[in-house]
C-alpha cells in the first residue's frame, strides 16, 4: 500500500516550452500532495503544498505563475513548468499523505521523481 | 519556519560498524520526525520515524532517538552492510510543514 507514481520519469524539453508532470496516489486517496525539487547532491526543497480542490500554497521564492499546480482529484496532482529555462533543470519529486489503516496522517510517501532537462 | 540541520554531511564506516547521524530542529511545535534513505536517482524511502511523545524507537538494525528538550534527534544503524550505502535525510514536521535536513552520504566499506 501507499504507492505514489509519477509520469514521466524523465523529460527533455527546449527552452521556452512547458512541461507537465503528473503525480498519482495509486492505492489511497491523498487530500494533500507536496512538490519538491532536488538539485544534484542537495536536499529536497519544498516548492508547494497541494490540497485537493483548492489553490496550492507556494513556498517563499517559488514563482506560482511559473510552476502551476493543479490538484483536481484525490489521486492526482499535476505540476506544469511553464516557459522552462535551463536553470529549471532538476529532479522533481512529489509526495502524498496517506490515511491508510494503522498509519498516520503525518507519513509522506514519495513518487519516483521526474528528471527534467531543459536545453 | 522550521530549520533542520544535519550532521555529518558525509560518513564512511567499515562494514559491521555502527553509524550515527544527528539532526537538530528549531520549531518546538514539530511533532513528527521521519528518516528517509535515498539511493542515487531514486525516490526517498521512509525507513523509520518517531513522534514527539516517544523518546526512542527501534526496528531491527535501525533506531532513532529524540530529545525534545534539546530539539535534536539521531539515527543509529548498527552492523552496517554495504547495501546501507545511500544518502539519508532527516526531517521535522508539524501539520503540513515538513522540512528536510541537508542529507548525509553514508558509505559502508566492505
Amino acid at each position: 500500500g501507499a504507492v505514489v507514481s509519477q509520469h514521466p520519469s524523465w523529460v527533455i524539453c527546449k527552452s521556452g516550452t512547458s512541461v507537465k508532470i503528473e503525480c498519482r496516489s495509486l492505492d489511497f486517496q491523498a487530500t494533500t500532495m507536496f512538490w519538491y525539487r532536488q538539485f544534484p547532491k542537495q536536499s529536497l526543497m519544498l516548492m508547494a503544498t497541494s490540497n485537493e480542490g483548492s489553490k496550492a500554497t507556494y513556498e517563499q521564492g517559488v514563482e506560482k505563475d511559473k510552476f502551476l499546480i493543479n490538484h483536481a482529484s484525490l489521486t492526482l496532482s499535476t505540476l506544469t513548468v511553464t516557459s522552462a529555462h535551463p536553470e529549471d533543470s532538476s529532479f522533481y519529486i512529489c509526495s502524498a499523505r496517506t490515511n491508510r489503516a494503522g498509519g498516520s496522517l503525518l507519513e509522506q510517501y514519495f513518487g519516483p521523481g521526474t528528471r527534467l532537462t531543459v536545453t | 519556519g522550521e530549520n533542520v540541520e544535519q550532521h555529518p554531511s558525509t560518513l564512511s564506516v567499515q562494514e559491521g560498524d555502527s553509524a550515527v547521524i544527528k539532526c537538530t530542529y528549531s520549531d518546538s511545535a514539530s511533532n513528527y520526525f521521519p528518516w528517509y534513505k535515498q539511493e542515487l536517482g531514486k525516490r526517498p524511502q521512509l525507513i523509520i520515524d518517531i513522534r514527539s511523545n516517544v523518546g526512542e524507537k527501534k526496528d531491527q538494525r535501525i533506531a532513532v532517538t529524540l530529545n525534545k528538550t534539546a530539539k535534536h534527534f539521531s539515527l543509529h544503524i548498527t552492523e552496517t552492510q554495504p547495501e546501507d550505502s545511500a544518502v539519508y535525510f532527516c526531517a521535522a514536521s508539524y501539520n503540513n510543514d515538513m522540512r528536510f535536513g541537508a542529507g548525509t552520504r553514508l558509505t559502508v566499506k566492505p
